[in-house]
């Protein structure tokens, strides 16, 4: 089974500018996450799709940030304009969980570096 | 709000021992906790889940506690090895919602 799968794995950047960062989630998988870790913290959630919804971006700092997710597949992550606070790794998870089992486990591609100058 | 407390500083054993991480929360008592690891460069991978009504959870050399009462979770790698060193974190899944808050995480080296 592939996994998630993300890219750029790197990304350097002046602030100021925009980027966006794209990732394809495990087949099948309904839910898809994009988490913002800053070195030394541990994943804090940035939006939550289910399909191709919105569940949850109450962390998303939304005028900077946008998310979209087409067809219930792929998102994109886009941050216009960069910070430098945003230097981080940007860390996209997909699930199985349809909506009822709180159990949720979560599988995480492996990031984004993003370095912001 | 939840706030979760991993050891910040890194924890070294020796090869063979048995490794044990803490997760603290201050607040409401979750109904689900779950460990993952992360390896430098790469995304947490899921390891155990725990419910609130169990005690204990193992899987293989490791083994997860649930403390409701001290509110913790304890993490245990049994005769550990070089391969165990990573960051370790905990993630506790928030009431009323399908969200899950996750810790700072514990940087484990095992030491050959």
């Amino acid at each position: 089974e592939a996994g998630v799968a993300q890219s750029p794995r790197y990304k350097i950047i002046e602030k100021r500018q925009s980027v966006a960062f794209w990732c394809n989630p495990i087949s099948g998988h309904a839910t898809l996450y994009w988490y913002q870790q800053i070195l030394g913290q541990g994943p804090k959630l940035l939006i939550q799709f289910q399909n191709n919804g919105v569940v949850d971006d109450s962390q998303l700092p939304k005028d900077r940030f946008s998310a979209e997710r087409l067809k219930g597949v792929d998102s994109t992550l886009k941050i216009q304009p960069a910070k430098l606070e945003d230097s981080a790794v940007y860390l996209c998870a997909s699930s199985p969980w349809a909506g009822i089992e709180r159990e949720n486990i979560q599988y995480f591609g492996a990031g984004t570096r993003l370095s912001v100058l | 709000s939840q706030k979760i407390e991993q050891n910040s500083e890194a924890l070294n054993i020796q090869e063979g021992k048995t490794a044990t991480l803490t997760c603290n929360y201050t607040n409401y008592s979750p109904a689900y906790l779950q460990w993952y690891r992360q390896d430098p460069g790469r995304g947490p991978v899921f390891l155990l889940l725990i419910r609130e009504n169990e005690k204990e959870k193992r899987k293989e050399r490791l083994k997860v506690t649930f403390d409701t009462t001290l509110k913790q979770s304890l993490f245990h790698i049994t005769a550990s090895q070089p391969a165990d060193s990573a960051t370790y974190l905990c993630a506790l899944d928030i009431p009323g919602t399908y969200k899950y808050i996750f810790g700072t995480g514990t940087r484990l080296k095992v030491l050959a």
